[in-house]
């Protein structure tokens, strides 16, 4: 089985300052790893993922994350926040065979301050 | 280009009661999953459709269940409401099964059970 952890509940940035929000993950097996990302009153919308390849993946809106299996993590991160970056973010996990389902973890509010 | 659409927006229902929640998947897609989002948590998944078949489950009891329309559309229903069923029901689609398959969200329907 596979599971996630988010380890901050918040993150607070001011505006143009650099952005990191930590996800690491648990797996038996290889994984496939995604952030997405929720605005108020909406669904979620992908940022990016990682299914195989280069271990930095680069995403919308300027973000990226490294996938470090050693380190069993895939931290999000970008070098300056605007304030309409201001959202939920969460990390997502599947297993890499003919799973359907993504594991959620319990997401990162990053406040973007002024 | 339509993207996920579901209906009803907000529900609001009695304890006991049984519930239906629709969904149009985006425009091209074939397959159809359903999350279940607690307040201030990552979205659970319940399941997903394939070709009209429920093709993996999550841990969720028989009370919920589903069913996808030859258009590909889908439908979550969910009897005896217990008041922990309150919460955002996200209906993802993408354009096959398997989880490296992006999924694309609906802004979902939120159920209050009272």
């Amino acid at each position: 089985a596979q599971s996630v952890t988010q380890l901050d509940s918040q993150v607070p940035v001011f505006e143009e300052a650099p952005v990191e929000l930590r996800c690491n993950y648990s797996s038996s097996v290889s994984v496939y790893l995604f952030w997405y990302v929720q605005y108020p009153n909406q669904g979620l919308q992908l940022l990016l993922k990682y299914l195989s390849g280069s271990t930095l993946v680069k995403g919308i809106n300027g973000f990226e994350a490294e996938f470090k299996k050693s380190e069993t993590s895939f931290h999000l991160t970008k070098p300056s926040a605007h304030m309409s970056d201001a959202a939920e973010y969460f990390c997502a996990v599947s297993a890499a065979d003919s799973s359907y389902k993504l594991i959620f973890g319990s997401g990162t509010r990053l406040l973007v301050r002024p | 280009d339509a993207g996920v659409t579901q209906s009803p927006t907000h529900l609001i229902k009695t304890r006991g009661q049984q519930v239906t929640l629709r969904c149009s998947p985006k425009s091209g897609h074939d397959t159809v999953s359903w999350y279940q989002q607690a307040l201030g948590q990552g979205p659970q998944f319940i399941f997903q459709y394939y070709e009209e078949e429920e093709r993996q489950r999550g841990n969720f009891p028989d009370r919920f269940s589903g069913h996808q329309f030859p258009n590909y559309s889908s439908e979550l229903n969910v009897n005896a409401l217990l008041l922990g069923d309150s919460a955002l029901y996200l209906c993802a689609s993408s354009l096959v099964p398997g989880s490296n398959s992006p999924l694309h969200f609906g802004n979902g329907t939120r159920l209050t059970v009272t």
